[in-house]
């Protein structure tokens, strides 16, 4: 079974910094582009950041560029979100998200998602 | 690339046919998809490539349109529709989503 599922989030101060995890099984990991898409409570969805399978492109929303890094380790199936910098308006859901198909470099419909993972900046 | 839903929100009856429109600030061909969401939950792919549906999805959920004009139809809404749609647009990047419609029960 196709599964992705995010770990990490949590409480944070303003200013302060989270490393969010997604972790994939049940498909050849390495070889799709991964999305991370935010919901903050209430409100609609925003697309954050995506990487390439290899890992050597990556893409940023305005909102999110120098302050977030996106990354993964393929050995581990793993996805990962540094969050830095972080700003009231970041509290979110973080959804980790794959694409239908591996030939559009991530340009594609999501039709797997995680659970989830909730962020919370606050004082 | 900027995409405009209408309307945010509906209200309808069991049986009703339902449509939904998603505009797009400049053309995208058809990269398109449309996504059903239920609250506390993740959302789900229901239409891509504009009008592709996706496998498991019920057949009265159909997508079309291309370019910038984009629709949504439920032909008959069903108790399990009832929840908030969005479309997002697979051009280029940044991949964004339009503003939401709320599906409620009238």
């Amino acid at each position: 079974e196709v599964q992705l599922l995010e770990s990490g989030g949590g409480l944070v101060q303003p200013g302060g910094s989270l490393r969010l995890s997604c972790a994939a099984s049940g498909f050849t990991f390495s070889s799709y582009a991964m999305s991370w898409v935010r919901q903050a409570p209430g409100k609609g969805l925003e697309w954050v950041s995506a990487i390439s399978g290899s890992g050597g492109s990556t893409y940023y929303a305005d909102s999110v560029k120098g302050r977030f890094t996106i990354s993964r380790d393929n050995s581990k199936n793993t996805l990962y979100l540094q969050m830095n910098s972080l700003r009231a308006e970041d509290t979110a859901v973080y959804y980790c998200a794959k694409p239908i198909t591996m030939v559009r470099g991530g340009t594609d419909a999501f039709d797997i998602w995680g659970q989830g993972t909730m962020v919370t900046v606050s004082s | 690339i900027q995409l405009t839903q209408s309307p945010s929100s509906l209200s309808a009856s069991v049986g009703d046919r339902v449509t939904i429109t998603c505009r797009a600030s400049q053309g995208i061909s058809s990269y398109l998809a449309w996504y059903q969401q239920k609250p506390g939950k993740a959302p789900k792919l229901l239409i891509y490539a504009a009008s592709t549906l996706q496998s498991g999805v019920p057949s009265r959920f159909s997508g079309s349109g291309s370019g910038t004009d984009f629709t949504l139809t439920i032909s008959s809404l069903q108790p399990e529709d009832f929840a908030t749609y969005y479309c997002q647009q697979l051009n280029s990047y940044s991949l964004t989503f339009g503003g939401g419609t709320k599906v409620e029960i009238k």
